[in-house]
């Protein structure tokens, strides 16, 4: 299948700072790509859906403003939590698709991120 | 929005006997796929079924799918410790995206 990357791998940032988590498609072109959250023994709910070069819809109950989620090319999509708080600390996973084949998705490893 | 209920939410079994999971869920589907999460990592797919079949194999692992009554399960036969895991199903339609279950959490006992 193909390669879906993240980086960073795992976050830790103080209250009040804001923090970006990259989402990349190494080996295809991801236009469209979705960003989950999951909390610890949780399952994975979806944040947002982001196309490349529009802006991303975002599922109730997520804040656009505190996540910003920017996808301006085909192989990377970015979401920055803003003024992140502790209840943020999450493991964030980013999946991507490309247009060939709307049935396949691939998932990125995720990012945990601690906010203290 | 979230649907489909994976059924136990929790099993503890004894190495080398099998592991049933059974997920729900509510709308039509493309296919169904079941993921293998470890305790804080990635997930790892696992096997994929599309909507027109019935059952599929791939090692140890052997996956149903029942569209008439919108469910699927996951056996996993004689286990090892290793398959100690959250497992999870996720259905896809055709342009949308993953919905999850929330979970069978496995632990297999040495």
């Amino acid at each position: 299948g193909a390669v879906v990357s993240q980086h960073p791998s795992w976050v830790i940032c103080k209250s009040g700072t804001s923090v970006k988590i990259e989402c990349r498609s190494l080996d295809f072109q991801a236009t469209t790509m979705f960003w989950y959250r999951q909390f610890p023994k949780q399952s994975l709910m979806l944040m947002a859906t982001s196309n490349e070069g529009s802006k991303a819809t975002y599922e109730q109950g997520v804040e656009k403003d505190k996540f910003l989620i920017n996808h301006a090319s085909l192989t990377l999509s970015t979401l920055t939590v803003t003024s992140a708080h502790p209840e943020d600390s999450s493991f964030y996973i980013c999946s991507a698709r490309g247009d060939r084949n709307l049935y396949e998705q691939y998932f990125g490893p995720g990012t945990r991120l601690t906010v203290t | 929005s979230q649907q489909g209920e994976e059924d136990p939410q929790a099993l503890s079994i004894q190495e080398g006997e099998n592991a049933t999971m059974n997920c729900s869920y509510k709308t039509s589907i493309n296919n169904l796929q079941w993921y293998r999460q470890n305790s804080g990592r990635g997930l790892v797919h696992l096997i994929l079924i599309r909507s027109n079949e019935r059952e599929k194999h791939s090692g140890r692992l052997r996956v149903t799918l029942d569209t008439s009554k919108k469910s699927s399960s996951l056996l996993i036969t004689a286990s090892r410790a290793a398959d100690t895991a959250s497992y999870f199903c996720a259905t896809l339609r055709a342009g949308q995206n993953f919905v999850f279950g929330p979970g069978t959490r496995l632990s297999v006992l040495p």
